[in-house]
Order: C-alpha cells, then sequence, then structure tokens
C-alpha cells in the first residue's frame, strides 16, 4: 500500500528555517514527481512546489519563490521541503503528494513570535 | 499569475446532478484534475486527466471540458459527497501550477 508520512512541522518564529521531510513507502518513489501543498487554516489548497522524478527539475508558486527549497533523495526514498525566511503567512499543513494522486496526512507550520 | 476560478458553493438535494465548474485560461491545452476534501481530512483525488476516475471512485464521479470550462459532475450526489472540491491545473508553459479556490458542496 502506498504511504507517505510528513513531519519536521513545528513553531518557529518569523524570518526562521524549517525542513520538512515526506518519508514515501509501498511504491517506487523514483518513478514519480513530487509536490508539496498547503493549506492556511479555514483555507484552500496551495500548491507550493514540484520536482520531477530524479530531481532535475523544480518549480515553486511565486509567495515562496527564492525561500523554499524541494529536493529528494530516491535512494531514501524520502521528499523535503526546506524553508527559509518563514512569515507568518506561511502558517498551515504542509502536504506531499505523490504526482498529486496520493496524498499524505500532513504536517503543521505555524510561524509566529 | 495563473487562477482558476470556481463557484464558492453548490447545494443539491440526495440523487440529483451536482455540477462544479473550473474556469482558467490554460484548460483548453492543460489537463483539469479534481479532488475531493472532507473535513480534517486530506485531499483525494476523484479525477485525473480532465475525465479518468480513479480505482475507487464511484463511477457517479464524472469529468469533463468545453473551452476553458472544466466540470466535475457527481450523477445522484449522496449524503456522504458533502465536501469541499478544488480543481487543480497548471498555466500554458507547466512551470505554474494552481488549485482553484475550492467549492463546497452541500447535499440536503
Amino acid at each position: 500500500e502506498e504511504q507517505l508520512v510528513e513531519s519536521g512541522g513545528g513553531l518557529v518564529q518569523p524570518g526562521g528555517s524549517l525542513r520538512l521531510s515526506c518519508a514515501a513507502s509501498g511504491f517506487i518513489f523514483s518513478n514519480y514527481w513530487m509536490s508539496w501543498v498547503r493549506q492556511a487554516p479555514g483555507k484552500g489548497l496551495e500548491w507550493v512546489a514540484n520536482i520531477n522524478q530524479d530531481g532535475s527539475e523544480k518549480s515553486y508558486a511565486d509567495p515562496v519563490q527564492g525561500r523554499f527549497t524541494i529536493s529528494r533523495d530516491n535512494a531514501k526514498n524520502f521528499l523535503y521541503l526546506q524553508m527559509d525566511s518563514l512569515r507568518a503567512e506561511d502558517t498551515a499543513v504542509y502536504y506531499c503528494a505523490s504526482s498529486l494522486s496520493d496524498w499524505g496526512q500532513g504536517t503543521l507550520v505555524t510561524v509566529s513570535s | 499569475s495563473y487562477e482558476l476560478t470556481q463557484p464558492p458553493s453548490v447545494s443539491v438535494s440526495p440523487g440529483q446532478t451536482a455540477r462544479i465548474t473550473c474556469s482558467g485560461d490554460a484548460l483548453p491545452k492543460k489537463y483539469a484534475y479534481w479532488y475531493q476534501q472532507k473535513s480534517g481530512q486530506a485531499p483525494v483525488l476523484v479525477i485525473y486527466e480532465d475525465n479518468k476516475r480513479p480505482s475507487g471512485i464511484p463511477e457517479r464521479f464524472s469529468g469533463s471540458g468545453s473551452g476553458t470550462v472544466a466540470t466535475l459532475t457527481i450523477s445522484g450526489a449522496q449524503v456522504e459527497d458533502e465536501a469541499d472540491y478544488y480543481c487543480y491545473s497548471t498555466d500554458t508553459s507547466g512551470d505554474q501550477a494552481v488549485f482553484g479556490g475550492g467549492t463546497k458542496l452541500t447535499v440536503l
């Protein structure tokens, strides 16, 4: 059974950094492009970033361009999101998804002083 | 930046057909995907590549497209279909992805 499990969320001060991880199992991870999607409290879904199968192509939403970095380790079956210069508006549940077909349960990131 | 536009809410009675639209300039060239999200849960893919249904999704869910509008149709909506529904697609370059604002479906 395909499974995605996010971790690394928590409370961080504005301007701080956080690294999210997503552990993949039950499928051939290296065959799928991967995404991070977030959802602020009470709001809709917002695409954050995509990465292709070998990590050579990445794309980002405008609000996170230059602050967030998506990466993957196909040997370990992990997806990552490095988040720097965090702002209050980055507060959200962050989901990882495989080709946007299967999703994890999300990890909450709260940016507050 | 590219946008997809959905109606904020749709309401039907049980057994009726619910239609949720998604409007975007690139939809004639790019696929639409549809997600169902129930309260407190992760999204679930219900339609991909405009009109394909993943395994395990009931046949009452279907997708279609005409020009700049994609439509999710739920034929014979059930109470358990109450949820928020989101469309997803990309701009013409394929570099920028976006979700629609979401539509709250009420079945009562």
